[in-house]
């Protein structure tokens, strides 16, 4: 696609279920971020994949939190055991890699709204 | 530890006016800052990059090492630049690279 493109763009659970996002970047795109904007909130970054290298998981604010990339495409963040603090946008962004410059851009989804109730 | 901070959670100015939405970061190495823009009900996107020095719909970033801080200036607001706008740093070491954005300023521009 154009654009990166990211499922369900609205989910509604309960409290303790599991949920998963995903996201589809642009082709190409060999670095991918996820992000978390809580209402009212900035931009709280959770997980960055750049290539083959080893994931940068430093944002995950807990083990309920995980994210899976399959080589340099979709990509899957799970959240187990989901609590009402969870509510928020979940953004994903690609860029061309983390080179300085126009490799360093980020393209963003329109997001997954997801509401713990 | 690396940081970006927008003091102002909402900033509102009248059509015509001139608009700075302030920025500082802390970070020990050479830093790479940006901001985007987050249009009502349109998704978050690139507005500039200090290294590119442009302007882009009139607004201007420079980068002030000494202050650590890169302030968003527009000399005369419209209503169109009503947003959210976010300033953000990216940082390298290692293996790693990351954008850290601040919380974000919305602007709204009254006619």
């Amino acid at each position: 696609g154009a654009g990166v493109s990211q499922s369900p763009s609205n989910k509604v659970t309960e409290k303790g279920k599991d949920v998963e996002l995903r996201c589809d970047p642009i082709s190409g795109h060999t670095a991918l971020y996820w992000y978390r904007q809580r209402l009212g909130q900035g931009l709280e970054f959770l997980i960055y994949f750049q290539g083959n290298s080893a994931p940068d998981k430093s944002g995950l604010p807990s083990d309920r939190f995980s994210a899976e990339r399959t080589g340099e495409s979709v990509s899957t963040l799970t959240i187990q055991r989901t609590q009402q603090e969870d509510s928020a946008v979940y953004l994903c962004a690609s860029s061309l890699g983390r080179g300085r410059g126009v490799a360093g851009e980020l393209f963003f989804g329109e997001g997954s709204r997801l509401t713990v109730l | 530890a690396q940081r970006v901070t927008q003091p102002e959670k909402l900033l509102s100015v009248f059509k015509g006016a001139p608009v700075e939405l302030k920025c500082n970061y802390s970070y020990s190495g050479s830093p790479e800052l940006f901001w985007y823009v987050q249009y009502s009900r349109q998704r978050l996107q690139l507005l500039l990059r200090h290294i590119s020095r442009e302007s882009i719909k009139g607004f201007t970033a420079d980068l002030n090492k000494g202050e650590t801080s890169f302030h968003l200036k527009k000399p005369f607001a419209q209503e169109e630049d009503s947003a959210m706008y976010y300033c953000a740093l990216r940082r390298y070491g290692g293996s790693q690279g990351n954008l850290i954005f601040g919380k974000g300023t919305k602007l709204s521009v009254k006619p």
